[in-house]
């Protein structure tokens, strides 16, 4: 079964406190993942995809990494509006509705 | 800029009215999608459209049907309103004709039911 797990849950930085959340899949062919934002109440803002295994993106403090199993998003010293939900989501290539498989998000504070 | 507006940010009805919940994309993309989005259960596909009247199931089709006339425009109907369609709704639209590409959402509709 197609799965995507991201960890932590939540995550508490103090403002300069550069980390990384991670994401783990397990898909039958993988024909991308994406990274999006979500602040409380609103739609999720697309950040990054990737397409395979080796694959970099950057965004400002942000950096989309890409494995065979797992993705990293790094977030290089966070400020506070980098508080947010962060959702990873996939699509397999067996998926005949280009439908998302998403992971549950990781809650990120940081705190000034 | 790619922008996907939804007709409601917040909307409340009662059990058994008819609900019309509307998004239109203005970047002419092929594909649609509506999802609900519930705490511990993330976002899961309600419906799916590649195509001006073409429509496809996602993973919790009950209790809802879809409409597209316009390409731009996607309506998520439920047809009788039950307490357990509480939620957030969001559509999405990408880009490309078939199953890939990414998808962009719009700000959501907040539903209750009661």
């Amino acid at each position: 079964e197609d799965q995507v797990t991201q960890s932590p849950e939540a995550l508490r930085l103090q403002e300069g406190e550069s980390s990384s959340l991670n994401c783990s899949y397990t898909v039958s062919g993988l024909r991308g993942l994406f990274w999006y934002r979500q602040d409380p109440g609103k739609g999720p803002e697309f950040l990054f995809t990737l397409y395979s295994a080796g694959e970099e993106k950057e965004k400002e403090r942000l950096k989309a990494t890409l494995t065979k199993k797992e993705s990293f998003l790094h977030i290089t010293a966070p400020k506070p509006e980098d508080s947010a939900t962060y959702l990873c989501a996939v699509q397999a290539r067996s998926s005949n509705t280009g439908k998302l498989i998403f992971g549950q998000g990781t809650t990120l504070q940081v705190k000034p | 800029d790619v922008k996907v507006t939804q007709s409601s940010r917040y909307l409340v009805k009662r059990t058994g009215e008819k609900v019309f919940l509307e998004c239109v994309q203005d970047m002419d993309h092929e594909n649609m999608f509506w999802y609900r989005q519930d705490p511990g259960l993330g976002l899961r596909l309600i419906y799916f459209s590649y195509d001006v009247k073409m429509k496809e199931k996602g993973d919790i089709p009950e209790g809802y049907s879809v409409s597209r006339e316009k390409k731009e425009r996607f309506s998520l109907i439920l047809e009788s309103a039950s307490t357990n369609q509480t939620s957030m709704y969001l559509c999405a639209s990408s880009l490309y004709p078939g199953t890939s590409g990414t998808q962009y959402f719009g700000p959501g509709t907040r539903l209750t039911v009661t």
